[in-house]
């Protein structure tokens, strides 16, 4: 399978700390994104990052990549309730096709 | 942005029947489109990828009899569960993606239809 894997798979915090998710896939990417869905919804791109870079930050999201672990991971600062959703890291190995991780669970309990 | 508008939303039908979902394109061309399906607290599995005027390619596992695809026009891609049993209940997603230079719009997503079959 391409699907990459994510952990932890369920994540539970307390609003105002800060959540990381890692992601490790297992071919070599042109690039890497990250997207949210809550629950039953459709998904909602948040980040991208190419292969070529190794942070990225978006308000408070820091998406780190490392392309030799073949790993990136999400860090959401300052959480709040509103981020409560599943995340999950996908990756376009080919450029043809699309993977998902098997995605993160994040509840943010208010 | 780039928008994919996703019909239906839900939709119930019962076993044996067949199942339409629409995908479209709003403001941009779709020259690629990708089906996904995902079961309740799980990832999203890709089930196939169709070019624009070209047959659809399919994932390992994933029946094209069952699951037909059609991507006749850069706006438009339907994916039609033929024969539904209850099996097949679950949430169906597209994503389009553009190939034209110039411009990204990476992976645009529709809003997902969630299918019962009963």
């Amino acid at each position: 399978s391409q699907q990459g894997e994510e952990d932890p798979q369920a994540l539970s915090i307390q609003e105002g700390e800060n959540a990381t998710m890692n992601c490790s896939y297992k071919t070599s990417i042109n690039n890497l994104q990250w997207y949210r869905q809550n629950s039953g919804r459709g998904l909602v791109h948040l980040i991208l990052i190419r292969s070529n870079e190794r942070e990225k930050h978006s308000g408070r999201l820091r998406v780190t990549l490392d392309t030799s672990k073949k790993s990136s991971s999400l860090l959401i600062t300052a959480s709040r309730a509103a981020d409560t959703a599943s995340y999950f890291c996908a990756t376009d190995p080919t450029g043809n096709q699309f993977y998902f991780g098997t995605g993160t669970s994040l509840t943010v309990i208010p | 942005g780039a928008v994919v508008s996703q019909h239906p939303s839900w939709v119930i039908c019962k076993s044996g029947t067949s199942v339409k979902i629409e995908c479209r394109s709003l403001d941009f061309q779709a020259t690629t489109m990708f089906w996904y399906r995902q079961f309740p607290k799980q990832s999203l599995m890709l089930m196939a990828t169709s070019n624009e005027g070209s047959k659809a390619t399919y994932e390992q596992g994933v029946e094209k009899d069952k699951f037909l695809i059609n991507h006749a026009s850069l706006t438009l891609s339907t994916l039609t569960v033929t024969s539904a049993h209850p099996e097949d209940s679950s949430f169906y997603i597209c994503s389009a993606r553009s190939n034209r230079k110039g411009r990204w719009y990476g992976y645009t997503f529709g809003s997902g239809t969630r299918l019962t079959v009963v």
